[in-house]
This record gives structure tokens, C-alpha cells and sequence, in this order.
């Protein structure tokens, strides 16, 4: 069935970087756009970033612009999400999620989810 | 950026009742909103796209209407699965996509 699986998550000391990964199976990924999504918390959603199927555009939110990089392997059916230089504020649970496109502007929703991975921002 | 606004925050509600959430946008989004139930530990998952469009595997119990900055979230008979926080999103002007702040059905 159609499947989201992210790993990677952790506790890492503030500055430092970790990388982390979401598995994709039973769709065909390179035609997808794919998010990352956070949540701190107890807070809300929050998206972070995303990149199309194509592979060539990326955009970022702005609180992890310049920090953080968006990536995929098609060959190995992968997203990634490489965060640099964390912070305190970027604990949460991070999200991979699957774009699905209502029209050819880009119009979407989210409709798969995986189950997040963790992240910890402490010294 | 598009602010998206949610009220009430939480609701108390018992089992059959009608609940209605509401999302406000700050500049008109035309149809493209969609919402999303959460419950405790788990991901959000799609109800509803487009503002009306019910997800497929979605009960008929929701439903969603609205365009241009006002919509809603109705559960016409609510059910004891039901009880989560559900959460509007923007997918008009990106990036980037916002989300409200949830809002928490509770048992009453």
C-alpha cells in the first residue's frame, strides 16, 4: 500500500547537524511533489519544505532558509531533509508528506503522511 | 504569507452532536483549502480538499464549504472516533502553504 517511513530523528546538540530520511513505496515517486512538515510540541503544523517531481524547484520556510536542504533519490525511492546548524526551536516531529496536485499551477493537498520522526534539539 | 484562523480553539461536544469549525483566511484563497484530523500521537490525515471535496475513505459525517476567505468544517453527527484536533490549511498562495492553529474537539 502506499507508505511514508521516516528515520533518522534524534537528540542533537544545538549547532550541530543530522539528516533525515522518509522511504517511499507503492506509488510512483518521481511523480510527486514531496513536503516536510513539523510539529513542536504540543504546537501546530508547520510546513518547512518541498521539493517537485521534477527535482529542479525547492523553496524553504523562512525560519530554516539557508540552514536546512531539501533532497531526493529516485533511484532508492528517498526523500531527505539535511539539517544544518539546528536550534532549540527546530524540535518537533518532522513529517514527510506527499503532494497531491489538483490542477497544473500547483494547487495541492496532503494526502499521504508518514508517521514522523522525532527530533531533539538539547545540550 | 496567508494567515489562516480557526474558531473555536477547542469545543466540547458529546456523541450525535452537529459540530462546526470555522477557518478564516487573511486574503482570499478562492477554493483551495483543505483540512486535516489529528488525533494524539499519530499524523494528520486528509478530510477534505478543494474546501468540499471529501477525501476518499472519508465518512459522509464530514463535509466542508466555503470560498474566498471563509470556510467550514461540519460534522453533521459526531462520533466517538472523532475526537481529535483538526486543523485547516491554505494551499492557494504557496510557498508557503499555513496551517490554523487546530482547533481540539473534546468530549463533553
Amino acid at each position: 500500500q502506499v507508505q511514508l517511513v521516516e528515520s533518522g530523528g534524534g537528540v542533537v546538540q544545538p549547532g550541530r547537524s543530522l539528516r533525515v530520511s522518509c522511504a517511499a513505496s507503492g506509488f510512483t515517486f518521481s511523480n510527486y511533489g514531496m513536503h516536510w512538515v513539523r510539529q513542536a510540541p504540543g504546537k501546530g503544523l508547520e510546513w518547512v519544505a518541498v521539493m517537485w517531481d521534477a527535482g529542479s524547484n525547492k523553496y524553504y520556510a523562512d525560519p530554516v532558509k539557508g540552514r536546512f536542504t531539501i533532497s531526493r533519490d529516485k533511484s532508492k525511492n528517498t526523500l531527505y531533509l539535511q539539517m544544518n546548524s539546528l536550534r532549540a526551536e527546530d524540535t518537533a516531529v518532522y513529517y514527510c508528506v506527499r503532494s497531491r496536485d489538483y490542477d497544473s499551477s500547483g494547487h495541492s493537498a496532503f494526502d499521504i503522511w508518514g508517521q514522523g520522526t522525532m527530533v531533539t534539539v538539547s545540550s | 504569507d496567508i494567515q489562516m484562523t480557526q474558531s473555536p480553539s477547542s469545543v466540547s461536544a458529546s456523541v450525535g452532536d452537529r459540530v462546526t469549525i470555522t477557518c478564516r483566511a487573511s486574503q482570499g484563497i478562492s477554493s483551495w483549502l483543505a483540512w486535516y484530523q489529528q488525533k494524539p500521537g499519530k499524523a494528520p490525515k486528509l478530510l477534505i480538499y478543494a474546501a468540499s471535496s471529501l477525501q476518499s475513505g472519508v465518512p459522509s459525517r464530514f463535509s466542508g464549504s466555503g470560498s474566498g476567505t471563509d470556510f467550514t468544517l461540519t460534522i453533521s453527527s459526531l462520533q466517538p472516533e472523532d475526537f481529535a484536533t483538526y486543523y485547516c490549511q491554505q494551499a492557494n498562495s504557496f510557498p508557503p502553504w499555513t496551517f490554523g492553529q487546530g482547533t481540539k474537539v473534546e468530549i463533553k
